[in-house]
């Protein structure tokens, strides 16, 4: 994949995980992030988009921020349904197309 | 309620074709740029193509795995997108996604986001 994210994450209940996302000059470094929850079996769906804002509905525990070519996405108070699938995406202006990170898989111990 | 609704997957033998379908509505449809992404099973998710809105002269985009053997478009009368493949090969298997892309001002220009995703439609590639 464009995007670097690690394989997998875990945490237990009510704690801060993080989730990182690196790419280049031509995805990150130069246009917004978003980050997808996939729950088995179903379609990706929009957690944050534009670095760090929250669709409506999605819950405050889930904040996202950028730092130059690297982006991370944060779930605090984690809970069981959180367990799923997390992929970054970005514009890839050398591409032309949308980049997605591989994906980690969350898991709540 | 804003929905995408696509068709038409199923098996394939190899060097053959299929035409996907995307019903969308409960929005505006004509004035959005529709993606398709494809994840094979147990894989990431990869961005297979673009289509732009009219005012955007209906633009398309691939990805190089599949430029040359994939074509988008789509009718605004309609409410649909589609995706026609041709000579496809065993590793275009994978679930095909529609996605809508949206819009919106931001502080400082534009925020673009896939925002929403239909269920899937599989496409099997095998002899």
């Amino acid at each position: 994949s464009v995007l670097t994210q690690p394989p997998s994450a875990s945490g237990t209940p009510g704690q801060r995980v993080t989730i990182s996302c690196s790419g280049s000059s031509s995805n990150i470094g130069s246009n917004y992030v978003n980050w997808y929850q996939q729950l088995p079996g179903t379609a990706p769906k929009l957690r944050i988009y534009s670095n760090n804002q929250r669709p409506s509905g999605v819950p405050d525990r889930f904040s996202g921020s950028k730092s130059g070519t690297s982006a991370s996405l944060a779930i605090s108070g984690l809970q069981s349904e959180d367990e799923a699938d997390y992929y970054c995406a970005a514009w890839d202006d050398s591409l032309n197309g949308w980049v997605f990170g591989g994906g980690t898989k969350l898991t709540v111990l | 309620e804003v929905q995408l609704v696509e068709s038409g997957g199923g098996l394939v033998q190899p060097g053959g074709s299929l035409k996907l379908s995307c019903a969308a509505s409960g929005y505006t449809f004509s004035g959005a740029d529709m993606h398709w992404v494809r994840q094979a099973s147990g894989k990431g998710l990869e961005w297979v193509g673009r289509i732009r809105s009219k005012s955007n002269s209906y633009a398309t985009t691939y990805a190089a795995s599949v430029k040359g053997r994939f074509t988008i478009s789509r009718d605004d009368s309609k409410k649909m997108a589609y995706l026609q493949m041709n000579s496809l090969k065993t590793e275009d298997t994978a679930v095909y996604y529609c996605t809508r892309e949206r819009v919106e001002p931001a502080p400082i220009g534009l925020y673009y986001y896939i925002d929403v995703w239909g269920k899937g439609t599989t496409v099997t590639v095998s002899s």
